[in-house]
């Protein structure tokens, strides 16, 4: 089945312990992305990657690294989460990074840092 | 400059009335897409739309461009409550940037 994975689903950590959000993608996609979504700011880009070790700052990217060493791998690097990085956050891919495709969307990762 | 406005925020309808929502833009879109969030869940394509003026339909759903392509709208025809969630309209920013309007949640009373 073609689809986005995300893990974990759920999080709970503490300020300043590092974490990773691992997204994978089935579809040999080229353009994948992550997102975070927070109550009134709706989806908020915070890196994206047009193809492998070519990743770009979205709009968001502050506390944030990425990787793309592999194509069907995307993982979200927070090296030390402060309490303002909880929210829910997505992963997604598409065919290519053109704006022509669709965005196929992990089911999200709900992260609290305490 | 970049941004897209999504009106309404919110919008409460009875089942069977109709529902719509807007996308605007400042500058004109190249084209633009068109998600759907159920509650709890996950952004779901819904539709592209590319040319100036251009209308599509899907059932009950009906997603316009309009003619200087600077705004869309995507209109319910005879809600239900399966339609429940948030609509968001992007657009494609800069450098491959994608820009998510804020979204319109719709709720439907049974």
């Amino acid at each position: 089945e073609a689809q986005v994975t995300q893990n974990p689903r759920y999080l709970i950590t503490v300020t300043g312990k590092k974490l990773t959000v691992t997204c994978s993608q089935n579809m040999n996609h080229e353009y994948m992305s992550w997102y975070r979504q927070d109550p009134g700011l709706g989806l908020r880009q915070i890196y994206y990657s047009m193809n492998v070790e070519v990743t770009d700052k979205g709009d968001v990217p502050e506390g944030y690294k990425v990787s793309r060493k592999e194509k069907r791998n995307f993982p979200l690097i927070l090296e030390s989460p402060s309490p303002n990085q909880t929210s829910l956050y997505f992963c997604a891919s598409s065919l290519r990074a053109s704006f022509n495709n669709e965005q196929f969307f992990g089911p999200g990762t709900r992260l609290t840092v305490l | 400059g970049q941004q897209v406005m999504q009106i309404p925020q919110y919008q409460h309808v009875q089942e069977g009335e109709d529902f719509t929502t807007y996308c605007n833009s400042s500058t004109t879109l190249s084209n633009i897409q068109w998600y759907k969030q159920r509650p709890g869940g996950h952004p779901v394509f819904l539709i592209q739309l590319v040319k100036s003026g251009e209308v599509k339909k899907q059932k009950r759903l009906t997603f316009q461009f309009g003619e200087a392509k600077k705004n869309s709208s995507l209109h319910i025809t005879a809600t239900q409550t399966t339609d429940v969630g948030t609509y968001f309209c992007i657009r494609a920013g800069n450098n491959r940037k994608l820009i998510w309007g804020l979204g319109t949640s719709l709720a439907v009373n049974p």
